[in-house]
């Protein structure tokens, strides 16, 4: 069985401020796909970022950046700098390579981000 | 440049009563899903179809059904609603079926409440 843990239910932060949303997750398998979904208060869900397992490269994509951790098995998210249009709830998930089929993800609870003035 | 619509956008239904929930994408992706999203409790699979012709049950498929239609489209169908279906439903699609991990891409949602 797989799952995603986020034990972040809700952060909050005054604007400019750094902040990382954690995610956990169990598997199984040795190849498997993270991924962090947005979802801002307009309710739609909105693909952020797609890691491999055998990719343990961090990346940055502007003031986002995300470290994956195998040994941990962790996938944190950083927002630097934050600002108000971050506020969102955050999902991570997960899909194992070799289940057949079907792209299925097993989703994190969620974190709620909420930046403030 | 669509994506994955969803209709309706809101319903009320009474307890009891049917209603299907449609879902269509133009990006020619094989494989469709329908989620549920509840309080605290993330997104959770219904059903799912990896390709064409095929559908499977998913992690909470209870009291729903589905059809694949044809490659675009795939709707769910609650045959006798109960208050406990009251939530926001997602439908996405994804390019391949397994293996490279193609992301899934989502509609907008579906926010049903049964009385």
């Amino acid at each position: 069985a797989q799952k995603v843990t986020q034990v972040q239910t809700e952060i909050s932060v005054v604007e400019k401020e750094d902040v990382t949303l954690d995610c956990v997750y169990e598997t199984r398998d040795t190849t498997y796909y993270l991924f962090w979904y947005k979802q801002p208060p307009s309710g739609e869900l909105v693909f952020l970022i797609r890691r491999n397992s055998f990719d343990e490269q961090n990346e940055i994509s502007g003031r986002y950046s995300w470290n994956f951790q195998k040994s941990t098995s962790s996938f944190n998210f950083t927002i630097t700098a934050s600002q108000v249009v971050d506020s969102a709830v955050y999902f991570c998930a997960l899909r194992n390579a070799l289940t057949g089929g079907g792209n299925k993800l097993t989703f994190g609870t969620g974190t709620q981000l909420k930046v403030e003035l | 440049n669509a994506g994955v619509t969803q209709t309706p956008k809101f319903q009320v239904l009474k307890t009891g009563q049917s209603m299907t929930l449609q879902c269509a994408q133009d990006m020619n992706h094989n494989s469709m899903y329908w989620y549920r999203q509840d309080p605290g409790m993330g997104l959770r699979l219904i059903y799912y179809s990896a390709s064409e012709g095929t559908t499977d049950k998913g992690e909470v498929p209870n009291g729903y059904n589905v059809s694949r239609l044809n490659k675009r489209e795939f709707s769910l169908r609650l045959e006798s609603a109960a208050p406990s279906q009251t939530s926001v439903y997602f439908c996405a699609s994804s390019e391949v079926p397994v293996g490279v991990g193609q992301p899934q891409h989502f509609g907008d949602g579906t926010r049903l409440s049964i009385l």
